[in-house]
């Protein structure tokens, strides 16, 4: 069957670390992966997209990665701040064109 | 900044009632989508339109969900009659294409049936 897992642990990390957050996926076959964050009682809200030929997309602290032989994309939050503080989702499109949330992982970056 | 805008923000209602859940799209966007999302589910897709017209309704149940758009400016989620397994925070998202173009959100209709 199909699936997306993100780690359903929380992730809790210190202030100006690197948070390293895993989307994995089986029986896709993806053209496109998004990253959203959804902060508590918000909507979720969308940070990157990497499609497939990329292997990597950047966008301020924000690193992406998407390695479609091992089924993986990893979302790294570089000087990790408080602020980051939230829950990111990972997102595909099935073969249906329908876009695929997986359940999230939340971060938690102390002070 | 455009948001996507849904009414009301919270709603607890007794089972057995209608219950209308409203989405203002953000001008210009021609996609609209209706999510719910649970703890144990997660963010699930119910339906979408593009151009106003439904495409997929698939993942609503259909003896008790409607989904329409009765305007480009206004897109409408019904549960009639409710159940206390509806209790959820439905999304409303829109986009300028459905493709890969990113969603945007609303903040959501956090549902409590009793």
């Amino acid at each position: 069957s199909q699936k997306i897992e993100q780690n359903s642990e929380a992730l809790n990390i210190q202030e100006g670390k690197t948070a390293t957050l895993t989307c994995n996926y089986t029986n896709y076959s993806p053209a496109y992966l998004q990253w959203y964050r959804q902060d508590p009682g918000r909507g979720p809200v969308f940070l990157l997209l990497i499609r497939e030929n990329e292997k990597e997309k950047r966008k301020e602290r924000l690193k992406v990665t998407f390695d479609t032989t091992l089924k993986q994309s990893l979302f790294h939050i570089t000087a990790s701040q408080p602020a980051d503080s939230a829950t990111y989702l990972c997102a595909l499109y099935n073969q249906g064109g329908k876009l695929i949330f997986g359940q999230g992982t939340e971060l938690s970056v102390k002070p | 900044d455009a948001r996507v805008t849904q009414t009301p923000r919270h709603k607890v209602t007794e089972m057995g009632q209608e219950v209308t859940m409203r989405c203002q799209p953000i001008l210009g966007h021609n996609t609209v989508f209706w999510y719910r999302q649970t703890m144990m589910q997660g963010l699930e897709l119910l339906a979408y339109f593009r151009n106003r017209a439904p495409l997929d309704d698939s993942g609503m149940p259909k003896d008790r969900f409607s989904a329409e758009m009765p305007d480009a400016t206004l897109a409408t989620l019904k549960i009639q009659p409710s159940e206390p397994r509806d209790s959820a925070v439905y999304f409303c998202a829109s986009a300028i294409s459905y493709s890969n173009q990113p969603q945007h959100f609303g903040d959501g209709t956090r549902l409590s049936i009793l």
